[in-house]
């Protein structure tokens, strides 16, 4: 069965500073996709990255970079440099062949100036 | 480009009333979901579509729950006899096909008093 952790609920740090956020994924499939969506106060999803499970090259998208490794099935997520407007929930998701996304909990990141 | 829009935004009912929420997808989309979120979780999956087509049903899906999408553009989730337990961000997704990120919109909390 698929199964998406976020061990961390929540994260604290000040403006500058960078911050990683953890998620580890279980699937028996050798396809698949891994999500990070942000969600902030507003309500509303909003799509980060998408990979697919045979790329495993990082990716950088100016503060945020993204480290996938499939030998520990972890799909991590970092921001350089935090900033106040990062303050948000983000989930990391997982979605086998079919369509339905499989989310994590969410890490409550609050970012203070 | 329009983004997924979801009416209403907020939706307060006495228990064992119906309500209907409605989802406007990205034009092009032909793919819609529906997600449930409960305080402090992730959202999860209720049901997709393609075109008109109701594709997949999750278990979390009662017989009080019906959504249709009747000409492939715009969806309605109907909930009828609403439970304390049906309060929850009901967030619609929508996709052009299935390798695609899902887009979702800002939601409707729903709220049974």
């Amino acid at each position: 069965a698929q199964k998406v952790t976020q061990a961390q609920t929540e994260i604290s740090v000040v403006e500058k500073e960078d911050v990683t956020l953890d998620c580890v994924y279980e699937t028996r499939d050798t396809t698949y996709y891994l999500f990070w969506y942000k969600q902030p106060p507003s309500g509303e999803l909003v799509f980060l990255i998408r990979r697919n499970s045979f790329d495993e090259q990082n990716e950088i998208s100016g503060r945020y970079s993204w480290n996938f490794q499939k030998s520990t099935s972890s799909f991590n997520f970092t921001i350089t440099a935090s900033q106040v407007v990062d303050s948000a929930v983000y989930f990391c998701a997982l979605r086998e062949y079919g369509n339905k996304l499989v989310f994590g909990a969410g890490t409550i990141l609050r970012v203070k100036s | 480009d329009t983004g997924v829009s979801q009416d209403p935004r907020h939706k307060i009912t006495k228990r064992g009333q119906n309500v209907t929420f409605r989802c406007d997808p990205i034009s092009e989309h032909n793919r819609l979901y529906w997600y449930r979120q409960t305080l402090g979780q992730g959202p999860e999956f209720l049901t997709y579509f393609q075109n008109e087509a109701q594709l997949e049903k999750s278990r979390l899906l009662s017989d009080r729950f019906s959504a249709e999408r009747p000409k492939g553009s715009f969806s309605t989730l109907e909930i009828q006899r609403t439970e304390q337990g049906d309060s929850a961000m009901y967030l619609c997704a929508s996709s052009l096909g299935d390798v695609q990120p899902q887009h979702f919109g800002d939601g409707t909390r729903l709220s049974i008093l």
